[in-house]
């Protein structure tokens, strides 16, 4: 089984939806990240926690939200969803205790807002 | 504000050349610069990575090549086969513990290979 896992992996969604990504993990990580990919543009850090009471926003958090549920859980949320949240998502994890351990990545959710 | 910039946006090669990815960056603080490589459907992979204390890291086929006084870093990929065709992200971070923004990864807005047969 994969060790970073986001659910759906693709969704088609209407404009003022609200939708929530979730992203699970079994590699015992205390930090997880949600990121944006757009073509063109690389990946966009849009929130982080470093434990399930730490959350931090990032680079582009506007119009998103996130929940810590679990130490392995965290969920990307948008509330009012609009077309140009249309994008490739990504939920990553890092373990040990410094910037530079490596982020592993889950397979993405492809959101689709009309 | 983008602190790395990579090129160049798409790179086509043919099976055994070498391909090239350059990156440059801004902020003299970073010390951490990976490659994360991605196939189509995947999300991105830990490819190889270097700190500023060494100019070169090579791991079998892929070599950095590093450059701190011109601030710029560079992937090669020597006899490129066509299972390297990926979308290449160069990244850089400064190291901090536990805690703190500055430690984030800032991407490159990433390079597309394609190794043609």
């Amino acid at each position: 089984d994969a060790d970073v896992t986001q659910t759906p992996r693709n969704r088609i969604t209407k404009t003022g939806k609200r939708i929530m990504l979730e992203c699970s993990q079994t590699k015992g990580h205390d930090r997880m990240y949600w990121y944006r990919q757009d073509p063109g543009l690389g990946l966009q850090l849009i929130y982080y926690s470093f434990d399930v009471k730490d959350i931090n926003k990032g680079e582009i958090s506007d119009g998103y939200s996130v929940s810590r549920q679990a130490q392995a859980k965290f969920s990307l949320s948008l509330e009012s969803a609009i077309p140009n949240q249309t994008a490739l998502y990504f939920c990553a994890t890092s373990g040990g205790g410094s910037s530079t351990d490596t982020q592993y990545f889950g397979p993405g959710t492809r959101l689709t807002v009309l | 504000q983008q602190q790395v910039k990579q090129s160049p946006q798409s790179l086509i090669v043919q099976k055994g050349g070498i391909s090239i990815i350059n990156c440059a960056y801004e902020n003299t603080a970073f010390d951490y610069f990976p490659w994360y490589q991605q196939f189509p459907g995947k999300g991105p992979a830990l490819l190889i990575a270097i700190r500023p204390d060494v100019s070169e890291k090579k791991e079998g086929r892929f070599t950095i090549s590093f450059n701190k006084s011109a601030k710029q870093f560079s992937l090669h990929i020597m006899d490129s086969q066509p299972g390297d065709s990926a979308t290449y992200f160069c990244a850089a971070t400064r190291f901090m513990n536990y805690g703190g923004s500055q430690g984030n990864l800032i991407f490159g807005k990433g390079t597309k290979l394609s190794v043609k047969p």
